[in-house]
């Protein structure tokens, strides 16, 4: 079956740059996209198709893509940033729908 | 404004089947490349995808769980119901009904997301 792999957690100072990355197979045929999901909360589209960003995200997300990695970086992370963040994407024949397994994204 | 609401059973048996409802407002699923999907999340787990129906009564399932799962939906209602056959403890999970559209690469994705619903299943 396909599977997106994420770093389980990455940690970062306020202000500074976070980087998470997600590796698949597929990821140079099909678009990635990211949600960040706030404790006791439903996820929340961040980013859509590799690089765009839903109205409403601030302009320090940002995703961008090469070869089997897709990778969502938050400019200048602040502490409301803080949560899981997982990406999603599908296997080359479309048939299977498939989140990473997340990242535990902690801003202190 | 794009708003969904899941409802059913907060505890169900094991063995029994699970049968969730989707209302939703804000848009209407006879719109062309519009769907909506079922994810669920065990608790303190990642998230996983279950089922997803487009416009055109087109329906899609996980892979793994497909024998136990069904989709459909009530145009007129607005409604999109999920029933999954013999619940056990391991689908305890919080499910979410998700509004989704299609991308370039004809791959559906969720833009718009309930606030999910808890199903306990413990006997």
């Amino acid at each position: 079956s396909y599977e997106l792999t994420q770093p389980p957690s990455v940690s970062v100072s306020p202000g500074q740059t976070a980087r998470i990355t997600c590796s698949g197979d597929a990821l140079p045929m099909k678009y990635a996209y990211w949600y960040q999901q706030k404790s006791g909360q439903a996820p929340v589209l961040v980013i859509y198709e590799d690089t765009k960003r839903p109205s409403g995200i601030p302009e320090r997300f940002s995703g961008s893509t090469s070869g089997t990695m897709a990778t969502l970086t938050i400019s200048g992370a602040q502490v409301e940033d803080e949560g899981d963040y997982y990406c999603y994407s599908t296997d080359s024949s479309n048939n299977q729908r498939v989140f990473g397994g997340g990242t535990k994204l902690t801003v202190l | 404004q794009i708003t969904l609401k899941e409802s059913g059973p907060t505890l169900v048996k094991p063995t029994q089947t699970l049968t969730l409802t989707c209302t939703f407002s804000g848009f209407s699923l006879s719109t062309s490349v519009v769907g909506v999907g079922w994810i669920r999340q065990s608790p303190g787990k990642a998230l996983e995808w279950l089922a997803l129906i487009s416009w055109n009564d087109n329906k899609r399932y996980s892979p793994s769980l497909k024998n136990r799962l069904n989709i459909t939906k009530d145009t007129s209602k607005n409604q999109v119901v999920l029933t999954m056959t013999n619940m056990d403890p391991v689908d305890t999970a919080t499910y979410y009904c998700a509004h989704s559209l299609r991308d370039a690469y004809v791959s559906w994705y969720f833009d718009l997301w309930g606030r999910g619903t808890l199903v306990t299943v413990s006997s």
